[in-house]
């Protein structure tokens, strides 16, 4: 099956911008999808596909992507995007298999 | 209203047998995939397996194949995981997921996890 790489942490002042990053093969091919997770709470979709926002997530994230490696940004963070986030995708496989990415911890200072 | 509603905490001992449950409410259930991803304490996300309620249709990772069984009862629109053996290192947080139909294959509704605790 296939790895999506996160770096472990990240950091970003209260209204700046911080981007993060999700590294493997199926991405070549396959958009990448982003969650965020609170402590205690079931994970919540933020970004799918392009750049797809559900319903009730701001317009702060966007997604981006290029060659093996997707991106989520927030521009203008606030203290409650102070999260741990994970990418998705498809296996490089191509079939049903999903894979999530290792997850990344914003800290909001 | 979307909903994914999973059972209750369980806590058991090595060697017993579990099923746990995600039921489905306020869409057509048999239309989307349901898939199962365990979070292991301090841990992040891993995708275990999925299934199509429509037709039973399941996948599972290399992981987790022969380890658990996902099966379905499309007539209460409820999706299961079930162990036979159960080991000390199954303790983790269970969620189960609907698949989006879109090509990038988001899982836009979750349920709000089973805690499983085992013994040794």
């Amino acid at each position: 099956s296939s790895e999506l790489t996160q770096d472990p942490a990240v950091s970003v002042a209260l209204g700046q911008t911080v981007r993060i990053t999700c590294q493997g093969d199926s991405l070549r091919n396959y958009y990448a999808s982003w969650y965020h997770q609170k402590p205690g709470q079931a994970p919540v979709l933020v970004i799918y596909g392009q750049d797809n926002r559900p319903s009730g997530i701001p317009d702060r994230f966007s997604a981006s992507n290029s060659g093996n490696t997707a991106s989520l940004t927030i521009t203008g963070a606030q203290a409650e995007d102070e999260a741990d986030y994970y990418c998705s995708s498809r296996d490089k496989s191509g079939n049903h298999l999903d894979v999530f990415g290792t997850g990344t911890k914003v800290t909001v200072l | 209203e979307v909903q994914l509603v999973q059972s209750g905490a369980e806590l058991k001992e090595a060697g017993q047998s579990l099923k746990i449950s995600c039921q489905g409410f306020g869409y057509s259930f048999t239309s989307y995939w349901i898939a199962w991803v365990r979070q292991m304490p301090g841990k992040g996300l891993e995708w275990m397996g999925i299934i199509y309620p429509g037709d039973s249709d399941t996948i599972y990772s290399p992981s987790f194949q022969g380890q658990v069984t996902i099966s379905t009862d499309k007539s209460i629109n409820t999706a299961y995981l079930q162990w036979s053996s159960l080991e000390a290192s199954d303790t983790a947080m269970y969620y189960c997921a609907r698949r989006y139909n879109s090509v990038s294959r988001p899982f836009d509704y979750w349920g709000q996890g089973t805690l499983v605790t085992v013994s040794s």
